[in-house]
């Protein structure tokens, strides 16, 4: 019972490279997100998905993108890497968007830019 | 801005006692309040999710919810050194399961 797998677990880029974090799960969930977590701090939404085919953005979207071709996969994508994107990056997904609508989180991406 | 605000602690307890760990919210459409442990260099862990206006109990762990002045809070009964973690609260504020987190309180449980 896998849930929410990210990979990497860990990345060093430089400044201006490029990468993609990917995301997958396998509960059937509609929902996914992406959240960034800078030390000492919560969770801040980059973007979400309700479905297949859509995204929007969250709270901190600058710098990133995102696409939804399967009801699996969302994958994170990060241009020209700059030192404000070092962070933990968390997958999240749920069955719901309204009420009983936990969240279950993969184990995050710790990425630095240097 | 839709906010969440948690007291960042940290939060120190002795063995046994109860830790009491509170809560605000700005949005007053907020209809869904999750609290989640996190271990250090650990992903976000969902322990109670709350309602409606009340108490909710769950083994150790009880939430409690009051719409009306916009405040959640856990309750952990008898606390244990395992306990020790950051608890973040979570607000879903709308349809789309986007939550809302505050930036967590440390707690400390001494032996």
């Amino acid at each position: 019972n896998a849930g929410v797998t990210q990979t990497p677990k860990f990345r060093i880029l430089k400044i201006g490279q490029s990468m993609t974090l990917q995301c997958t799960q396998d509960m059937n969930h509609n929902y996914m997100y992406w959240y960034r977590q800078d030390p000492g701090m919560g969770l801040k939404l980059i973007y979400y998905s309700v479905g297949a085919g859509i995204t929007d953005k969250g709270e901190v979207p600058n710098g990133y993108n995102v696409s939804r071709s399967t009801t699996e996969d969302f994958p994170l994508r990060l241009e020209l890497a700059a030192p404000s994107q070092t962070s933990v990056y968390f997958c999240a997904s749920s069955l719901r968007g309204s009420m009983n609508s936990e969240a279950f989180f993969g184990q995050g991406t710790r990425l630095t830019v240097v | 801005q839709k906010e969440v605000e948690q007291n960042s602690g940290p939060l120190s307890v002795p063995e046994g006692a109860i830790a009491s760990l509170n809560c605000t919210y700005s949005d007053r459409g907020s209809q869904s309040f999750f609290w989640y442990r996190q271990y250090s260099g650990k992903s976000p862990e969902l322990i109670m999710s709350i309602y409606s206006n009340g108490d909710k109990e769950d083994g150790r762990f009880t939430a409690q919810l009051n719409k009306a002045s916009q405040y959640v809070s856990l309750l952990i009964r008898d606390s244990q050194p395992s306990d020790s973690a950051t608890y973040l609260c979570a607000v879903n504020a709308g349809n789309t399961g986007k939550l809302i987190f505050g930036q967590g309180t440390t707690l400390q449980v001494k032996p």
